[in-house]
């Protein structure tokens, strides 16, 4: 079993859709968690961090980790077609040790 | 704008050839990741570099790939030789210390292996 997994998709949605995306993890010492957006031949760029449990709201965007299932989440209000990205959840157990990445979600939102 | 960039963007080479990537780090950030992506396997860690000094490669074929960092302005990963089965977009991304939040991706290198 993979650290993280991710379901690869890809989903599709109109605009103006929320969208959930998900991701689970095996490792309880999980401290960590963050999503990266991915545009087509980019490189991932960091989207939303959060430390723990909890929920965090950024604009259209909530992050939210529940440690007790080992679930992460992040929604995204009102889609719009430039949203349209792979999205990468990642994850690591300390401050000084890397990131274990999901493969991420592929999403497109149609106008 | 502070950015990482990597050189060069696209490769196309022929098995057994040598490849040499390169990548700058954010000025100011001592912490350099080398990540390989492809569609079976994703966004895979080959190795990181923490004021200069390799933490762990472990996730790199040792008998093909090498990583170092000159200096703290340039880290380059070597492929020698190069096989089909290294085809994949590698970015570097760098970070302050252990600071998860800054860590910051380059474009990355588009490699395809014949």
């Amino acid at each position: 079993q993979k650290e993280v997994e991710q379901d690869p998709g890809p989903l599709s949605v109109p605009e103006g859709a929320i969208v959930s995306l998900n991701c689970t993890y095996s490792n309880s010492a999980f401290q960590y968690f963050m999503w990266y957006r991915q545009y087509s031949r980019k490189g991932p760029e960091l989207l939303m961090y959060t430390y723990s449990s909890g929920n965090k709201e950024d604009g259209r965007f909530t992050a939210q980790v529940d440690k007790s299932s080992k679930y992460i989440s992040l929604f995204i209000r009102d889609s719009q077609p430039s949203d349209s990205a792979t999205y990468l959840c990642a994850t690591s157990n300390s401050g000084n040790t890397p990131l274990v990445f999901g493969k991420g979600t592929r999403l497109s939102v149609i106008a | 704008d502070a950015r990482v960039t990597q050189t060069p963007r696209h490769k196309v080479t022929e098995m057994g050839q040598e490849v040499t990537m390169r990548c700058q780090p954010i000025l100011g950030h001592n912490t350099v990741f080398w990540y390989r992506q492809t569609m079976m396997q994703g966004l895979e860690l080959l190795a990181y570099f923490r004021n200069r000094a390799p933490l762990d490669d472990s996730g790199m074929p040792k008998d093909r790939f090498s990583a170092e960092m000159p200096d703290a302005t340039l880290a380059t990963l070597k492929i020698q030789p190069s096989e089909p089965r290294d085809s994949a977009v590698y970015f570097c991304a760098s970070a302050l210390g252990g600071q998860q939040e800054t860590q910051y991706f380059g474009p990355g290198t588009r490699l395809l292996v014949l």
